[in-house]
C-alpha cells in the first residue's frame, strides 16, 4: 500500500516570511496530491490538491509542486500570516484507493 | 447544502463499555472513510467504504472496532470494551466519488473513556 512520510513535523516562522513543508510517496501509481489545513479543534479542510499530470498549481498564497521521478510534492505558502497557524497533512492515492494521510506539520506563524 | 454530520458530538463512557458512533455523509456521496484523532496527533485510518464494494478494514486497530454502513448511506462506528487507549476524536468524511474529489470531514465524536 501507499506510505507518505511527512517532514517537518513542527515549522516556525515569522509572519511575512515563506513555509514550506514536504511530503514524499512510495507508490509510483499515485496520482492525487491534497493537502488538508487543521486548524485547532476543528476538522481537516482541503486546501490545495494537485494531480499527476501537473507540475505545479497556485491558489493566491499557497502553492503545491509534485516531483513524479522522485516521487515527492510539496506545499508552499508565501507571506504568512497569522491565521496559517494550523495542522497541514498532506495526502496521496491513486485512483479509487483510499487516500493516504502524512503525520502533519504544525506551522506557526511568529508575530 | 448539509455538510457531514456525526453524533454524538461528545460521548464519555467507562471502560468496558460499548460505545456507537454514526456517520451522516452529504447526500449522494459514494465514499465514507473513519479516522481516528488521538490529542495533537495525526489522521489514523480506520475503515473506508466506496460504494458496493467490500469495505477497506485494514486500518481497524483490534476486533473491539466494527463498522457499517447501511444503504450506502449512514455509518456506525462500534468500539466494543472499549478501553482508556481508545479515547480520541472519531472524525467521519465523505467523497461524491472516490478518487475524484474532495474529502470532506464531520466535525467528529470525542470519545473519552474513563
Amino acid at each position: 500500500g501507499e506510505n507518505v512520510e511527512q517532514h517537518p513535523s513542527t515549522l516556525s516562522v515569522q509572519e511575512g516570511d515563506s513555509a514550506v513543508i514536504k511530503c514524499t510517496y512510495s507508490d509510483s501509481a499515485s496520482n492525487y496530491f491534497p493537502w488538508y489545513k487543521q486548524e485547532l479543534g476543528k476538522r481537516p479542510q482541503l486546501i490545495i490538491d494537485i494531480r499527476s499530470n501537473v507540475g505545479e498549481k497556485k491558489d493566491q498564497r499557497i502553492a503545491v509542486t509534485l516531483n513524479k521521478t522522485a516521487k515527492h510534492f510539496s506545499l508552499h505558502i508565501t507571506e504568512t500570516q497569522p491565521e496559517d497557524s494550523a495542522v497541514y497533512f498532506c495526502a496521496a492515492r491513486e485512483g479509487n484507493e483510499k487516500l493516504t494521510f502524512g503525520t502533519g506539520t504544525r506551522l506557526t506563524i511568529i508575530p | 447544502g448539509a455538510g457531514v454530520s456525526q453524533s454524538p458530538s461528545n460521548k464519555v463512557t467507562e471502560k468496558g463499555k460499548d460505545v456507537e458512533l454514526r456517520c451522516d455523509p452529504i447526500s449522494g456521496h459514494t465514499a465514507l472513510y473513519w479516522y481516528r484523532q488521538s490529542l495533537g496527533q495525526g489522521l489514523e485510518f480506520l475503515i473506508y467504504f466506496q460504494g458496493n464494494s467490500a469495505p477497506d478494514k485494514s486500518g481497524l486497530p483490534s476486533d473491539r472496532f466494527s463498522a457499517e454502513r447501511t444503504g450506502g448511506s449512514v455509518s456506525t462506528l462500534t468500539i466494543q470494551r472499549t478501553q482508556q487507549e481508545d479515547s480520541a476524536v472519531y472524525l467521519c468524511a465523505s467523497e461524491i466519488l472516490a478518487g475524484t474529489d474532495t474529502q470532506y470531514f464531520g466535525p467528529g465524536t470525542r470519545l473519552t473513556v474513563l
